[in-house]
């Protein structure tokens, strides 16, 4: 399985702040994944990330709001902007593996 | 992907089998079942996944019914480390279109000494 590190692993922002987070992967892969999970519920998909294109976004998420770059097979990054306190969760990466997805540790972003 | 229907939670005693029910019943032929744990404050781990065979890993074994409506995750002999909100999925295989993870609300399962 692939070995995922996150950065930073938490933070306290101030509102109308943004806050980027990086994913890095020990392997290349193609597919990279954004999730949020809000306090005391389940994950939510956010987008989708491939390496030289643009990222495909899920209902309810929007490009100006979580910016995704993926610069190569093994980093991505995914930017919270202009935050809000209704944007503390926990954001983590994901990749697919041959027999189920991985995920990095998340990162536990809290917004006053 | 189709919906799935678990229990909000379970308890099980340590060093009995634990036993995770599921419902998928509108799922598609060609979806398969996945089940991932979180434990707290972690990401979420895959633990088995199966198309219509039952399966076993070093973790867990999943049984599919035959109609493919249901399936049950087994943990053979539960540990206080088990605890954890135990996710059922079903998704086309990876590389389809279309594949990806979409969380339910999970079981949280709970083994207690």
């Amino acid at each position: 399985s692939a070995v995922i590190s996150q950065k930073p692993s938490r933070d306290i922002c101030q509102r109308g702040t943004s806050l980027t987070i990086q994913c890095q992967v020990d392997s290349q892969v193609t597919m990279m994944f954004w999730y949020r999970q809000q306090p005391g519920q389940s994950l939510t998909l956010i987008a989708t990330a491939n390496q030289g294109s643009e990222a495909t976004y899920e209902s309810g998420f929007v490009i100006d709001k979580f910016p995704i770059s993926r610069p190569n097979l093994t980093f991505s990054t995914l930017t919270v902007s202009n935050m809000s306190p209704e944007d503390s969760s926990i954001y983590l990466c994901s990749v697919e593996e041959i027999s189920g997805s991985d995920f990095g540790p998340g990162t536990r972003l809290t917004v006053l | 992907d189709a919906k799935t229907t678990q229990p909000p939670s379970m308890d099980c005693a340590e060093g009995r089998a634990a036993n995770l029910p599921c419902n998928h019943s509108t799922i598609s032929g060609n979806e398969y079942v996945y089940w991932y744990r979180q434990i707290h404050s972690q990401g979420p781990q895959y633990i088995i996944h199966g198309l219509k065979n039952n399966e076993t890993n070093e973790m867990a074994s999943l049984i599919i019914t035959e109609d493919r409506k249901s399936s049950t995750l087994i943990l053979p002999h539960a540990t206080l480390r088990d605890t954890a909100v135990y996710y059922c999925i079903v998704r086309v295989a990876r590389g389809t279109s279309g594949s990806r993870l979409t969380f339910g609300e999970g079981t949280q399962l709970t083994v207690n000494p």
